[in-house]
């Protein structure tokens, strides 16, 4: 079955660690995504990557860094930068719209990440 | 200014009826249109999505794009309890293939 995984799907870190959530796909997709959803709230932007060797901040990408070294992968490392990071973080992946798709984004199943 | 707003709700509508839920967005290049439906601790999986000005039809749900008003919106008819969840418009900007996503409508059907 295609599709996309992320684990932890639970995960607690005391303050000051860093942790790395990771992000796998077998769809053949090029672009990846990192969002952070918080209660109530929607999806934020945190970093992307349209191709390997690639990527780009989104609109809260302090306190994170990732890597794009294999089109199936893209690890998210939350840093002890990142002031509140207590959320519930989505990792997802689209093809290109074109003949025959639609260009939407595809989720895995979320890593809810705790600071103790 | 936000890129894609929504009323946050809540909504509540009795099993039956048409819900409506409204999304606008301030991209005026803007080219695709997504309807997520979340359900409380689960990812958002896609529902509907449109391109062109209109309607467009599947099953009991209706998207409706009007890029003069850069408006979108999604009508669920014959509403039933399992279609309670938290409704996310997203919209593709003509400046990349970056998703922007609304804040989201909760959406409750009153058995």
């Amino acid at each position: 079955d295609g599709g996309i995984t992320q684990s932890p799907k639970y995960l607690f870190r005391k303050e000051g660690q860093n942790v790395t959530l990771s992000c796998e796909q077998n769809l053949n997709h090029d672009a990846m995504y990192w969002y952070r959803q918080d209660p109530g709230q929607g999806l934020r932007l945190i970093y992307y990557s349209q191709i390997v060797n690639d990527f780009q901040k989104g609109d809260i990408a302090e306190g994170y860094s990732v890597s794009r070294e294999k089109k199936e992968s893209f690890p998210l490392t939350v840093t002890s930068a990142q002031k509140n990071p207590t959320a519930f973080y989505l990792c997802a992946s689209s093809k290109s719209p074109g003949v025959g798709n639609t260009g939407e984004l595809f989720f895995g199943e979320g890593s809810r990440l705790t600071v103790l | 200014q936000k890129e894609v707003e929504q009323n946050s709700g809540p909504l509540s509508v009795p099993e039956g009826a048409i819900a409506s839920l409204n999304c606008t967005y301030s991209d005026r290049g803007s080219q695709s249109f997504f309807w997520y439906r979340q359900y409380s601790g689960k990812s958002p999986e896609l529902i509907m999505f449109i391109y062109s000005n209109g309607d467009k039809e599947d099953g009991r749900f209706t998207a409706q794009l009007n890029k003069a008003s850069q408006y979108v919106s999604l009508l669920i008819r014959d509403s039933q309890p399992s279609d309670s969840a938290t409704y996310l418009c997203a919209v593709v900007t003509n400046t990349g293939n970056q998703f922007y996503f609304g804040t989201g409508t909760s959406l409750t059907v009153i058995p």
